[in-house]
């Protein structure tokens, strides 16, 4: 079947530590997104990448980092400088301009 | 500054009957708006979308008019179902902007409760 994967579906870490939320596509999409939801709050725009080796800051970029070295992956890195890392992110995809985007079904992150 | 607004938290609504989600926007650049329905601890499901060069667009029991002249747009559900009930963002990106496949601004959402 194809879709967009994301692991885990729930994570926790310690303050002060990195950490690495995977997003993976079988959608042969060019272009993949990273979101981030808080409650009661629509998704927030982290990064975007419209092509491979290629990749542009969203809204709330500060504290996070992303890498686009294969088609099919677009990792997230929360690192420590995040101030409050501790919400739920959702990985999307789209196949290009005027296309809708694809979402995967997201990984609630929570920072103890 | 919110460029996308969906003024209403929650709305309620008699199954069978049509529900009427709102959203407002600001930025005169969008051209292209979308709307997805998510359910807790869940991604987002893509809808319905709608291009700048069109007032509506329908696809099934939904159909979204837009409004450029108001920035407004609206999605219509008829007849809802309970299966409806769900929380319903509206999201627009500036498409032709030459940025490509840019990322898209969402509203807060409006929670959907459909009731028996």
């Amino acid at each position: 079947d194809g879709g967009i994967t994301q692991s885990p579906k729930y994570l926790f870490r310690k303050e002060g530590q990195n950490v690495t939320l995977s997003c993976e596509q079988n959608l042969n999409h060019d272009a993949m997104y990273w979101y981030r939801q808080d409650p009661g709050q629509g998704l927030r725009l982290i990064y975007y990448s419209q092509i491979v080796n290629d990749f542009q800051k969203g809204d709330i970029a500060e504290g996070y980092s992303v890498s686009r070295e294969k088609k099919e992956s677009f990792p997230l890195t929360v690192t420590s400088a995040q101030k409050n890392p501790t919400a739920f992110y959702l990985c999307a995809s789209s196949g290009g301009s005027y296309n809708e985007q694809f979402f995967g079904p997201g990984t609630r992150l929570t920072v103890l | 500054d919110q460029q996308v607004k969906q003024n209403s938290p929650s709305l309620s609504v008699q199954e069978g009957r049509i529900s009427i989600l709102n959203c407002d926007y600001t930025n005169s650049m969008f051209d292209y708006f979308l709307w997805y329905k998510k359910y807790p601890a869940e991604g987002p499901t893509f809808l319905i979308s709608i291009s700048s060069i069109k007032d509506k667009n329908e696809d099934g029991r939904f159909t979204v008019f837009l409004n450029k002249s108001a920035k407004h747009l609206s999605l219509h559900i008829v007849p809802s179902q309970p299966g409806d009930s769900a929380v319903y963002f509206c999201a627009a990106s500036a498409q032709g902007s030459g940025g490509g496949a840019d990322g898209l601004t969402f509203g807060k959402g409006t929670h959907l409760i459909i009731q028996p």
